[in-house]
């Protein structure tokens, strides 16, 4: 089973700045099924990057995701106040999905 | 509007039975493969089960696989968790999500709670 590990657990930047969120797998993963995700408090997670790079619809052009192989990343470019949640890397392969611990944004 | 509405959660005894129902709207159902996907209570994302747009493919996580059946009426747009033999460890909002092609979970549900406890 592929074992995706997020880092840093939680990350604390001020709006206005710029955040990277990494996601490494175990083993290769496929970039076609590889997605990253936004949790809110009391909230259903919320799509923002699939394919590894391409933005769901309507997610803002701020966030962007890149790498491939085991690397993951997602970079928020300038940060907003409704930026700061908890964001999930999930992976699809041999029939399973995984997805990686987290990474909690919180305001410094 | 996609829209996907969990119900069927609540508080069930270790060893008991629940069945969650996920009602879909806005989309064409039968066309889309359908996830279930849950969160402790303060934790991460745990996948649960996959069934295809026909029923011809069922996966399940090895932590629930021989107690859980996922299942799905297309003529009803619903899709369906049996949850039997539970644990305190299946406490947990349960969601299910769209697969919108590629393996994306592209929509979600708001949730349900299940809680499983003596």
């Amino acid at each position: 089973e592929i074992v995706l590990t997020q880092s840093p657990g939680t990350l604390s930047l001020s709006p206005g700045e710029r955040a990277t969120l990494s996601c490494r797998a175990s083993q290769s993963v496929s970039s076609s099924y590889l997605a990253w995700y936004q949790q809110k408090p009391g909230q259903a997670p919320r799509l923002l990057i699939y394919g590894a790079s391409s933005r769901a619809t309507g997610i803002p052009d701020r966030f962007s995701g890149s790498g491939s192989g085991t690397d993951f990343t997602l970079t928020i470019s300038r940060l907003e106040p409704e930026d700061f949640a908890v964001y999930y890397c999930q992976q699809y392969g041999s029939s399973k999905y995984t997805f990686g611990q987290g990474t909690k944004l919180e305001i410094k | 509007e996609v829209q996907l509405v969990e119900s069927g959660g609540g508080l069930v005894k270790p060893g008991g039975s629940l069945r969650l129902s996920c009602a879909a709207s806005g989309f064409t159902f039968s066309s889309y493969s359908m996830n279930w996907v849950r969160q402790a209570p303060g934790k991460g994302l745990e996948w649960v089960s996959s069934i295809s747009s026909s029923s011809s493919y069922i996966y399940y996580a090895d932590s629930v696989k021989g107690r859980f059946t996922i299942s799905r009426d297309n003529a009803k747009n619903s899709l369906y968790l049996q949850m039997n033999s539970l644990r305190a460890e299946d406490t947990a909002v349960y969601y299910c999500a769209r697969d919108g092609w590629g393996r994306k979970n592209d929509y979600w549900g708001q949730g349900t709670l299940v809680t499983v406890s003596s």
